[in-house]
């Protein structure tokens, strides 16, 4: 059974920055490409970031390009979301995802996590 | 950038069919995919590539995709199926994946 954990979130001052994990089993980690999500309060889905099998491709939505960085250890079957500079605006729940196979292009989320919660606020 | 257009809200009275539309230019050249979620779940993806069904989602989900405009088809509509439902595709241009602002299905 595919299983994806995140943690990490918490809340943190503006400005300041947050790492987020996602441990995942059930499923031959290093042979699929991850990506995040997030979720503002009572608002849409929000795609946040992906990255290849290998961790060769990674993209950014426009809204985090340049403070949020995406990185995997496939050793250790975990996804990371290294968030700086963060801002009101990243208030949400980031949920990890799967994609159906290697690439960090193309396609759907075919597994999500819970989800961790975010909270940017002095 | 690219931008899909879904209705707010679609009612429907158990045992008939709900049809949710999401709409942008020359949607699903890559495929359009549908994603469940209940309050307080995580989404869970309903029909992938336009009409392809995962495992485990029943039958009464199906999905078409023509122009403009993909829609999924909820037949035989239960209670257990109120939800918010969004449509999600990959923009080539932008190499970005995009989400539809989502629809609340309320079944009366």
């Amino acid at each position: 059974e595919v299983q994806l954990v995140e943690s990490g979130g918490g809340l943190v001052k503006p400005g300041g920055s947050l790492r987020l994990s996602c441990a995942a089993s059930g499923f031959s980690f290093s042979d699929y490409g991850m990506r995040w999500v997030r979720q503002a309060p009572g608002k849409g889905l929000e795609w946040v970031s992906s990255i290849s099998s290998t961790g060769t491709y990674i993209n950014y939505a426009d809204s985090v390009k340049g403070r949020f960085i995406i990185s995997r250890d496939n050793g250790e079957n975990s996804l990371y979301l290294q968030m700086n500079s963060l801002r009101a605006e990243d208030t949400a729940v980031y949920y990890c995802a799967k994609g159906p196979y290697d690439s960090s292009i193309r396609g759907y989320f075919d597994y999500w996590g819970q989800g961790t919660l975010v909270t940017v606020s002095s | 950038s690219y931008v899909l257009t879904q209705p707010p809200s679609v009612s429907v009275a158990p045992g008939k069919t709900a049809r949710i539309t999401c709409g942008g230019n020359n949607i699903g050249s890559e495929g359009v995919h549908w994603y469940q979620q209940k309050p307080g779940q995580a989404p869970v993806v309903v029909i992938y590539y336009d009409s392809d069904r995962p495992s485990g989602i029943p039958e009464r989900f199906s999905g078409s995709n023509s122009g403009n405009t993909a829609t999924l088809t909820i037949s035989r509509v239960e209670a257990g199926d109120e939800a918010d439902y969004y449509c999600q595709v990959w923009d080539s241009t932008s190499d970005h994946y995009v989400f539809g602002p989502g629809t609340k299905v309320t079944v009366l």
